[in-house]
């Protein structure tokens, strides 16, 4: 039962590997978001859907593409890895975009060699 | 641009006392003001949110405070438990619509000494 699902947990690729993570959740939440934590735990917003319609897109790269085939799920597909992209990956759901409760999935670990 | 901010990138309390978590932040526009609690391996849980034009609110066993004069946020957890050992971010959002868009400070370590 669990709420917000993230898979894979962890992620180990080579550099210019093209890689996907996927997340679900079942709490029939219409707003998703993918976030970036990096090695000193900072954490920062990557995109966000509200009903399979992108409404946050911050600075990143190209390489990165998210993808809501339905308001349960986003994808998010990296392509060309580098090493900066090291990181963990978390997946969130709110109700809507502006109920602050966010809930997070359990992160992936993605490391670039 | 818009920021938030920790004092203190590590506290360390003794089982049963109080603990205080600090955070600073610059945007006047923000609306809400969150605490997320991230214990080692897991993803950010939501604590508590404050509205902006609120100064304090009371959940069970923690307490907000906001100070808008100085810009200054605070998360008191009463007596504090070994299950309290994570690190604390605060967050904001940036007033520019309803996205929900967080920004996130640098997060405090809680440890809690038995």
């Amino acid at each position: 039962d669990t709420a917000v699902s993230q898979t894979p947990k962890y992620l180990v690729t080579q550099m210019g590997n093209d890689k996907s993570i996927k997340c679900e959740q079942n709490l029939g939440h219409d707003t998703m978001y993918w976030y970036k934590q990096d090695s000193k735990k900072f954490l920062k917003i990557m995109f966000s859907y509200n009903n399979k319609e992108l409404i946050i897109n911050e600075t990143v790269p190209n390489r990165f593409s998210p993808k809501s085939p339905d308001k349960a799920h986003l994808n998010l597909h990296i392509n060309s890895l580098e090493l900066g992209d090291s990181a963990v990956y978390f997946c969130a759901s709110s109700i809507t975009p502006d109920n602050y409760e966010q809930y997070f999935g359990p992160g992936t670990r993605l490391t670039v060699t | 641009g818009e920021s938030v901010g920790l004092h203190l990138p590590t506290l360390s309390v003794q089982e049963g006392d109080n603990s205080i978590i600090n955070c600073a932040y610059s945007n006047s526009a923000s609306d809400y003001f969150i605490w997320y609690k991230q214990e080692s391996g897991k993803g950010p849980q939501f604590i508590i949110d404050i509205r902006s034009n609120m100064d304090k609110r009371q959940g069970q066993r923690v307490t907000v405070l906001l100070n808008k004069t100085v810009k200054h946020l605070s998360l008191q957890i009463a007596a504090t438990q070994p299950g309290d050992s994570a690190v604390y971010f605060c967050a904001d959002t940036p007033g520019s619509g309803n996205t929900g868009k967080l920004i996130f400070g640098q997060g405090t370590t809680l440890q809690v000494k038995p």
